[in-house]
């Protein structure tokens, strides 16, 4: 079974500071695509970044970035500069590329952010 | 662009009843689907649609279950009859393509009492 595993439940982050969320997978697959989704409160899910299997090079969005590794199945979310506004459950994703485009999720991490 | 809208907002119903959700995709997306979300099983794909037509029903949990999609502007996912572990907040999303993330609608949460 094709699993996504975010082990920190919870993470708090003091305003200002910089914050990694940790997300692992398991696929046999080659090619596939990794998200992270944002769930604020409103509870609308909102997409963070993306990033695809085929490129070596690390996504970034502005304050987001991801520690891609491949071989070890890992995708991690680093937030910089955090904002009381980045408090919300995040949720690593993948879609792989021949299987439809179906996302199957992680758990969730939920971030707290300290003023 | 509205996004993806879904109604109602919020739902309560009393257990044995009916229950119709609705979801209005993304003009010109071709992939729709349909998500439960709890604090126990996370988010759970039920369904999939590609060019209206479903492709994966896998995760639909039982028969009181149907999704349709009758054309490409409009879907539906319906409980006949609810029971008060079908409670949960139920996501549409649509995506233009593969590989590209979906986009959500704002959910429905269903309460059934």
């Amino acid at each position: 079974a094709q699993t996504v595993t975010q082990s920190q439940p919870e993470m708090s982050v003091q305003e200002a500071e910089t914050v990694t969320l940790s997300c692992t997978y398991d696929t046999s697959e080659s090619d596939y695509y990794l998200f992270w989704y944002k769930q604020p409160p409103s509870r609308q899910m909102i997409l963070v970044i993306r990033q695809e299997a085929y490129k070596q090079q690390n996504a970034t969005e502005n304050r987001f970035s991801v520690n891609f590794q491949k071989a070890a199945k890992s995708f991690s979310l680093k937030i910089s500069d955090s904002q009381l506004g980045d408090a919300a459950m995040y949720f690593c994703a993948y879609a792989v590329l021949d299987a439809g485009n179906m996302l199957t999720f992680g758990g969730g991490t939920r971030l707290m952010v300290k003023p | 662009d509205a996004g993806v809208i879904q109604s109602p907002r919020h739902e309560v119903t009393e257990m044995g009843q009916e229950v119709t959700l609705r979801c209005k995709p993304i003009s010109g997306h071709d992939y729709l689907f349909w998500y439960r979300q709890t604090m126990m099983r996370g988010l759970e794909l039920l369904i999939y649609f590609n060019n209206n037509v479903p492709i994966d029903d896998s995760g639909m949990p039982e028969d009181r279950f149907s999704a349709k999609m009758p054309n490409a502007s409009f879907s539906t996912l319906k409980i006949q009859p609810s029971e008060p572990r079908d409670s949960a907040v139920y996501f549409c999303a649509s995506s233009l393509e593969q590989g590209h993330g979906y986009t959500f609608g704002s959910g429905t949460r269903l309460t059934v009492v």
